[in-house]
């Protein structure tokens, strides 16, 4: 069952631009997580966001989330060619039992 | 170092060749799963453990085993493999926030077992 969806699918900008990918979810969550994979490799874990909060950063990622909307978007600053991977959100649902239910995820590349 | 381990990272077999992959955490973590990618789908939960011999189903279960004796280990098993079994695996583990009703902490991955069933 696909929850969170990405958008655009797929996205191209040049180093130094900066990127911004959307979630959006359909039923009422605890937390909303974004990951990064690069190619063929295990995701890694970026931020989290509660369902309370509405705004987050971490270094040049900033994340926010509207939950009267339903969506949450990431945005990365200053890009850089190691910046290229697929992002992934997760969302964490109330009472889930631990689940998490993932998008199809953004894949961004970042031309030098 | 805190890490996800699976093994192999490739696997190529054919069909109804029973497999075992197996994953392995150092972080004496809890909560233990394991997803499917394919194209398009992004990633699909096959089965989840929430401790030692606490396991359930995920979302395409059908035609996967797992096992959890060992609170570090969590083997995935395929008694039968078919082609559409073929794709990318990932183990993923965690130790979940006991303060909230849900899910509240982040999953550490392995770096992927890339299975071919012929």
């Amino acid at each position: 069952s696909q929850q969170g969806e990405e958008d655009p699918q797929a996205l191209s900008i040049q180093e130094g631009e900066n990127a911004t990918m959307n979630c959006s979810y359909k039923t009422s969550i605890n937390n909303l997580q974004w990951y990064r994979q690069n190619s063929g490799r295990g995701l890694v874990h970026l931020i989290l966001i509660r369902s309370n909060e509405r705004e987050k950063h971490s270094g040049r990622l900033r994340v926010t989330l509207d939950t009267s909307k339903k969506s949450s978007s990431l945005l990365i600053t200053a890009s850089r060619a190691a910046d290229t991977a697929s992002y992934f959100c997760a969302t964490a649902l109330m009472d889930s039992n631990y689940q998490l239910i993932w998008g199809a995820g953004t894949k961004l590349i970042i031309k030098p | 170092e805190a890490q996800v381990t699976q093994n192999p990272r490739y696997l190529i077999t054919v069909t109804g060749k029973k497999l075992t992959v197996t994953c392995s955490q150092n972080m004496n973590h809890e909560y233990m799963s394991w997803y499917r990618q394919d194209p398009g789908l992004g990633l699909r939960q096959i089965y989840y453990s929430m401790n030692v011999e606490v396991t359930d189903k995920g979302d395409v279960p059908e035609g996967y085993k797992v096992s959890r004796k060992e609170k570090r280990n969590f083997p995935l098993i395929l008694e039968s493999p078919s082609p559409n079994q073929t794709s990318l695996y990932f183990c993923a583990s965690s130790s979940p926030d006991r303060g909230f009703l849900s899910y509240n902490s982040p999953l550490h991955f392995g770096n992927g077992t890339r299975l071919t069933v012929t």
